[in-house]
């Protein structure tokens, strides 16, 4: 069975720029998370869907930063206009339906620099 | 005060020891407590759930779970050089939200 997928794994922008994180979930989950880790800090939570809904994004940051998922598959996570302080590695998380947000899945990380 | 706290370490313990990880939390609500462990550049990767107190063992790993104490911790008994890795504590309040804390840095001595 494939993991959680991510893509790009490096990403390198100016700060300004626009850059949109990819996330394939492990196939039949149906939440699905954003996390980020800033550099020396801890993995701090973004958001959450299940299948296409949002059902908690009170970690989003700020309005720059728009997480989809159409159609429940995969999750797009854009980030416009990108700032400094936006460098950090992504991770995307899957569960499946059943298990209350138990026992999540983590993909390998999307490294984001903004410079 | 963070929400899951963790001794950043590094903790560093001779191979065949028994590595002890700490970590205390101040929702008293939360409902499911886990382990991960991340190595250098990779995902996080789950090794432990706990979500009753006492303990609970699978293979090298124990995760001890007190909740009126809210503390949870992780043994590994027989540490090996490959356990060496950060080890994240994370805490679930019962919705979908995950809390982690900043992770404990292990290093086992050959």
């Amino acid at each position: 069975e494939a993991g959680v997928t991510q893509f790009p794994s490096h990403s390198v922008i100016e700060k300004g720029q626009t850059v949109t994180l990819r996330c394939d979930p492990i196939s039949g989950h149906d939440n699905l998370y954003w996390y980020r880790r800033v550099m020396g800090k801890e993995i701090k939570f973004l958001l959450h869907f299940v299948k296409e809904s949002k059902q908690d994004e009170s970690g989003m940051p700020n309005n720059r930063f728009l997480a989809e998922r159409t159609g429940g598959t995969y999750s797009t996570l854009k980030v416009q206009p990108a700032e400094l302080e936006d460098s950090g590695v992504y991770f995307c998380a899957s569960s499946p339906g059943t298990s209350g947000g138990r026992e999540q899945f983590f993909g390998p990380g999307t490294r984001l620099t903004v410079l | 005060q963070k929400e899951v706290e963790q001794n950043s370490g590094p903790l560093s313990v001779p191979e065949g020891a028994i590595a002890s990880l700490n970590c205390t939390y101040s929702d008293r609500g939360s409902q499911s407590f886990f382990w991960y462990r991340q190595y250098s550049g990779k995902s996080p990767e789950l090794i432990m759930s706990i979500y009753s107190n006492g303990d609970k063992e699978d293979g090298r790993f124990t995760a001890q779970l007190n909740k009126a104490s809210q503390y949870v911790s992780l043994l590994i008994r027989d540490s090996q050089p490959s356990d060496s890795a950060t080890y994240l504590c994370a805490v679930n309040t019962g919705g979908f939200k995950t809390i982690f804390g900043a992770g404990t840095r292990l290093f086992v001595k050959a």
